[in-house]
């Protein structure tokens, strides 16, 4: 079983959409949570921190649940330019490691 | 500020030869990572640098793989010698020692290609 586990779409939606990703992950030790970006042969960009409360960064919020080991990503009103791979990250940091441990990426296609 | 750069972009070479990657951090960050991405799979670590000392090396393969950063500034990682399973894109990322967040910055990647 992977660490983290996402769907890997695509997800093909309008202009103006609302859409949202889920991703689990199966160690519990698991401390630190990110959503990335990428883009097709280009590197992954850090989108958002993922923070127990939840948290919003304009169009897009994350939300985590602990208890069930997953995370989400919600993208309001899409936009063209948001068509990429957005990568499901967590990292063990208080086992002192800093390895990122990633999904394998859902892709979203957004259309005109 | 100039981000994390890789060289080269892309290299090609035969089974049995050796090819060495470059990668250098954005200036001041102490903390350097080397990760990959073969076909159909997920990025996965191979290693972590705090400065010059190899802080975790767990994901590296095999012992064809070997990382250098000397000095504690630019990375090196060579791999000699490479056989096809080696094929993916080699990224690098660097993170600022004591960010809470553990932001880690990626470079373009090199893609080899082992034929």
């Amino acid at each position: 079983r992977k660490e983290v586990e996402q769907d890997p779409g695509p997800f093909n939606v309008p202009e103006g959409a609302t859409v949202a990703f889920n991703c689990t992950y199966s160690n519990s030790a698991s401390q630190s949570f990110f959503w990335y970006r990428q883009d097709c042969r280009k590197e992954p960009k850090l989108l958002m921190s993922v923070y127990s409360s939840g948290n919003e960064d304009g169009r897009f919020t994350a939300q985590l649940n602990r208890a069930s080991q997953y995370i989400s990503l919600l993208i309001r009103d899409s936009k063209l330019s948001d068509s990429a791979t957005y990568l499901c990250v967590v990292n063990n940091r208080d086992t002192g490691r800093r390895a990122l441990t990633f999904g394998s990426g859902t892709r979203l296609q957004v259309q005109p | 500020e100039a981000g994390v750069t890789q060289f080269p972009s892309h290299s090609v070479i035969e089974k049995g030869q050796t090819v060495t990657l470059r990668c250098d951090p954005i200036s001041g960050h102490d903390n350097l990572y080397w990760y990959r991405r073969v076909m159909g799979k997920e990025i996965k670590f191979l290693l972590h640098f705090v400065k010059e000392s190899k802080q975790d090396e767990s994901g590296m393969p095999n012992n064809r793989f070997l990382a250098e950063r000397t000095g504690g500034t630019y990375s090196t990682l060579k791999v000699q010698p490479a056989e096809l399973e080696d094929s993916g894109v080699y990224f690098c990322a660097s993170s600022q020692e004591g960010r809470g967040d553990n932001e880690q910055f990626f470079g373009p990647g090199t893609r080899l290609t082992v034929l």
